[in-house]
């Protein structure tokens, strides 16, 4: 079966701009996580949604938001981009039944802010 | 801050040695998964552990997790050129939200 799709892979926006990024999880998971990857910070957990209602929420500014469709595909909106928001974000799913399902993960979407 | 803290950060052996990596984490968890992520990919899910098991083997890699010292380790034996990645441990809390440590950056000499 398909794996995790985010769209796009790469991405350059400026400074004060927003962004949409989209998960499409495995056909059957209701669940998708985020994360944000960067060298400094490592991969630090952004927010979870199941079942269309987000689940988990890490410690991340409001700038930083999701939703879940009733299909599971997921977006990620970052609003008033910064420069530190250059990262690589990554969405992750799975059953999401209980805490002992693994995760899948996509390939990731390269934000790239200048 | 992480909840798990990945020991060593660096490693480089010779091909067909073993790699044993670390992990500490600082809460109570329900399982511990180890990933391995090549080069700015996705991660790839190696191995989950859960928290009232001590030790799991899959192929060539076997994990061991201690609760009373909060620590897991994953060992690779006969390792190969392919197994260049980093490592990561990852704690799921009671309650779904998964957990990464900061990595172990695995190099496999030739």
């Amino acid at each position: 079966k398909a794996g995790v799709t985010q769209t796009p892979r790469y991405l350059i926006k400026t400074r004060g701009q927003q962004v949409t990024l989209s998960c499409s999880p495995i056909s059957g998971h209701r669940s998708v996580s985020w994360y944000q990857q960067t060298p400094g910070q490592g991969l630090q957990f952004l927010f979870e949604y199941f079942s269309e209602t987000q689940r988990n929420k890490g410690n991340f500014p409001g700038r930083f938001s999701g939703r879940q469709f009733s299909n599971s595909r997921s977006e990620m909106n970052v609003s008033t981009l910064e420069l530190g928001d250059s990262a690589l974000y990554l969405c992750a799913s799975s059953l999401g039944r209980d805490e002992s399902t693994e995760a899948f993960f996509g390939q990731g979407t390269r934000l790239t802010v200048v | 801050s992480q909840q798990g803290e990945e020991d060593p950060q660096a490693l480089s052996i010779q091909e067909g040695e073993n790699a044993t990596m670390n992990c500490s984490y600082k809460t109570s968890i329900n399982n511990l998964q180890w990933y391995r992520q090549n080069s700015g990919r996705g991660l790839v899910h190696l191995i989950l552990i859960r928290s009232n098991e001590r030790e799991k083997h899959s192929g060539r890699l076997r994990v061991t997790l201690d609760t009373s010292k909060k620590s897991s380790s994953l060992l690779i034996t006969a390792s190969r050129a392919a197994d260049t990645a980093s490592y990561f441990c990852a704690t799921a809390l009671f309650g779904s939200k998964i957990i990464f440590g900061s990595g172990t950056r695995l190099s496999i000499r030739p």
